[in-house]
């Protein structure tokens, strides 16, 4: 079945980038996305890719996607105290309607 | 904000008691999903509904119960749960029908079973 593998853990300064890996093995993989939980609440849609696109910018945000080797990062420049979450990475499945998730990474962020 | 809204924010109940999760979402979608999520871990995909009628259930228990009274609206009736059922369900929705559709979730109800 397909899988999807997350470093379970990130600390950062605040101020530096981070930088959240994830792997997949579905190779029929349409669109990958990158959601954000915060303690207490649900998931926020943060980004996605197409895969046929190499990278994708938005502000703070930057999706490398490297689809040889089935892998995809989400850097966070500048991180903030508030960009302290749980990230989890998910694949668009080839039914559609199903998101397989990674375990996600806890991103910690020091003052 | 979320746009997708679920009540109640915190459920307890015993093991002989029946009740309801509620979720609403009012952007026009025709997908909804309920999603368990225990502590630390990713959300596990339970029902989806699409155009109403369900399309996908994960194997899950039948003292679960979903159901998708319009397209706005879909519920999640609790029967003889268990200990072990005490999670965060999340709430989700999208446009449905075609890739590129991407979920927006609530912001859960935590249930505690006791």
């Amino acid at each position: 079945g397909e899988d999807v593998e997350q470093s379970l853990f990130l600390s950062v300064r605040e101020g530096d980038s981070s930088v959240i890996n994830c792997t997949y093995t579905d190779s029929s993989s349409t669109y990958l996305y990158w959601y954000k939980q915060e303690p207490g609440a649900g998931l926020q849609l943060l980004t996605y890719i197409f895969s046929n696109m190499d990278m994708k910018q938005d502000q703070r945000l930057t999706v490398l996607l490297n689809k040889k080797d089935k892998h995809l990062s989400l850097r966070i420049a500048d991180t903030q105290t508030g960009d302290s979450a749980i990230y989890f990475c998910a694949d668009e499945s080839e039914y559609g309607n199903k998101l397989v998730f990674g375990a996600g990474t806890i991103l910690r962020v020091k003052s | 904000d979320t746009e997708v809204t679920q009540t109640p924010k915190h459920l307890v109940m015993g093991m002989t008691n029946k009740k309801s999760l509620k979720c609403e979402q009012h952007m026009g979608h025709r997908a909804m999903y309920w999603y368990k999520q225990k502590a630390k871990k990713p959300p596990e995909l339970m029902f989806v509904y699409s155009y109403e009628k369900l399309s996908i259930n994960e194997s899950v228990p039948s003292r679960f119960s979903p159901e998708c009274p319009n397209s706005s609206l879909l519920n999640l009736h609790l029967h003889a749960l268990q200990p072990e059922d005490s999670a965060l369900y999340l709430c989700a929705s999208s446009q449905g029908g075609h890739y590129n559709s991407p979920l927006h979730f609530g912001n859960g109800t935590r249930l505690t079973v006791t």
